[in-house]
């Protein structure tokens, strides 16, 4: 079964740190989105890329926040520096765009951030 | 406003039961819609997409209602296993992909 993987899937670490979490989406998925999931917020849409492209990224803050996709296997998002506020689940989805349509997208089962 | 909106619920209802969310959006120029179901402490899982004209996947229906902006969901012979929370889905525009989501309604179905 084709799946969406992130790393790590849990993560503790202390205000200040730098944390980078990883995906991979799933093979051939041109679409790639990054999430983060809190009880008050809800998901929030941080950014999303097409073609590994950043299209969108006016969710995250820019001061500590930063998304990449090295190349077509593999996003990251780091935090630098990290804060309590952080603490929350980050998903990663992929998707695949026909025409101009996305089909569906896909999540990993997230990496759970802890800061303290 | 929030572009989508859904009530929080939690919604409890008995086995068997039929139960229906809504969901409305805000961009008139949303060009899809979906629902997708999160399982405690769980990534969100597509449920089903919704079509214009509607449709239906064994006792789950979906609706789109374009003149009021809203999407629902209707569940028949609700069973214990689809306690969860439903989260619809607007992508809000041609020329976008993004997935909003909204905040989601929490279904317990009870014995």
């Amino acid at each position: 079964d084709a799946r969406v993987t992130q790393t790590p899937r849990h993560k503790v670490t202390e205000m200040g740190q730098e944390v980078t979490m990883r995906c991979q989406p799933i093979l051939g998925h041109n679409t790639v989105f990054w999430y983060r999931q809190t009880m008050m917020q809800g998901l929030e849409l941080l950014a999303y890329f097409r073609n590994r492209a950043p299209l969108d990224d006016s969710g995250m803050p820019k001061d500590r926040f930063s998304a990449e996709m090295p190349d077509a296997t593999l996003a990251t998002l780091k935090i630098q520096p990290s804060e309590p506020r952080d603490s929350a689940v980050y998903f990663c989805a992929s998707g695949l765009v026909q025409y101009t349509s996305l089909v569906r997208a896909f999540f990993g089962q997230g990496t759970r951030l802890t800061v303290v | 406003r929030k572009e989508v909106e859904q009530d929080p619920g939690p919604f409890n209802v008995p086995e068997g039961a039929t139960v229906a969310f809504n969901c409305t959006y805000s961009n008139s120029a949303s060009q899809s819609f979906f629902w997708y179901r999160q399982d405690c402490r769980k990534e969100p899982k597509l449920l089903m997409s919704v079509y214009s004209s509607g449709n239906e996947d064994g006792r789950f229906t979906a609706q789109l209602n374009r003149a009021s902006q809203y999407i629902s969901l209707l569940i028949r012979d609700s069973k214990l296993s689809d306690s969860a929370t439903y989260l619809c889905v607007v992508i809000p525009g041609s020329g976008t992909y993004k997935y909003i989501f909204g905040t989601g309604t929490r279904l317990k179905v009870l014995a």
